[in-house]
């Protein structure tokens, strides 16, 4: 059971740069997110997709960018990389957007100098 | 605005020294209070859901109750495999926010 998978894993990338991260799940859920955790200051929710063909904005989507794929996949972008989004990455998955628990990938480390 | 507050921000106990994580929230109109755990470098992993005042859920040495104020995260005797971040979420009309997370050490 693979659950959540992210890659990369690591990523160091240059100020003005862009970049994708991937998210896949295997579970047949409804809803994907895509959080950023920094310390201090917990999760917050950068964009969700409540279900295929959908995506929403979160608490901090300014200098993202997201694509549902399919109902498997769902990616975040950042065109144009700032230092200030150095930060690690999660992507999670939930059965419906409101109710259930989140089951979340193992992150993605994204430095940006 | 939604807001979850959790404390302390750190707990240090010796094994089998019982003791309890808060979390506190200000949100209209609750769905659920969720509990995570979260080891070093990997992702939360889901506990509980509690989804009204007075809801109690046990996993092992962990029970979480809810009232309409805050939950409790109550450890019985832990061991020091219990040692992790543990994160307290609400979910109101939309999405899910996170508390910055208690982290537990557990010495042996």
């Amino acid at each position: 059971n693979a659950g959540v998978t992210q890659t990369p894993k690591f990523q160091v990338l240059k100020t003005g740069q862009s970049m994708t991260l991937q998210c896949a799940q295997d579970m047949n859920h409804n809803s994907m997110y895509w959080y950023r955790q920094d310390p201090g200051m917990g999760l917050r929710l950068i964009y969700y997709s409540a279900s295929e063909g959908t995506t929403d904005k979160g608490e901090v989507p300014n200098g993202y960018n997201v694509s549902r794929l399919n109902k498997r996949e769902f990616s975040l972008r950042l065109e144009s990389a700032a230092p200030s989004q150095t930060s690690v990455y999660f992507c999670a998955s939930s059965e419906s957007h409101r109710n259930y628990g989140y089951t979340f990938g193992s992150g993605t480390r994204l430095t940006v100098v | 605005e939604d807001q979850v507050t959790q404390s302390p921000e750190a707990l240090r106990l010796q094994e089998g020294e019982s003791s309890s994580l808060n979390c506190s929230y200000t949100v209209s109109g609750l769905r659920g209070l969720f509990w995570y755990r979260q080891d070093p470098g990997k992702g939360p992993e889901f506990l509980f859901t509690l989804y009204s005042a007075g809801e109690e859920k046990e996993k092992e040495r962990l029970k979480a109750t809810l009232t309409k104020k805050e939950s409790f995260l109550h450890i019985t005797a832990p061991k020091p495999e219990d040692s992790a971040t543990y994160l307290c979420a609400v979910q109101a009309n939309n999405d899910m926010r996170f508390g910055a997370g208690t982290r537990l050490t557990v010495k042996p």
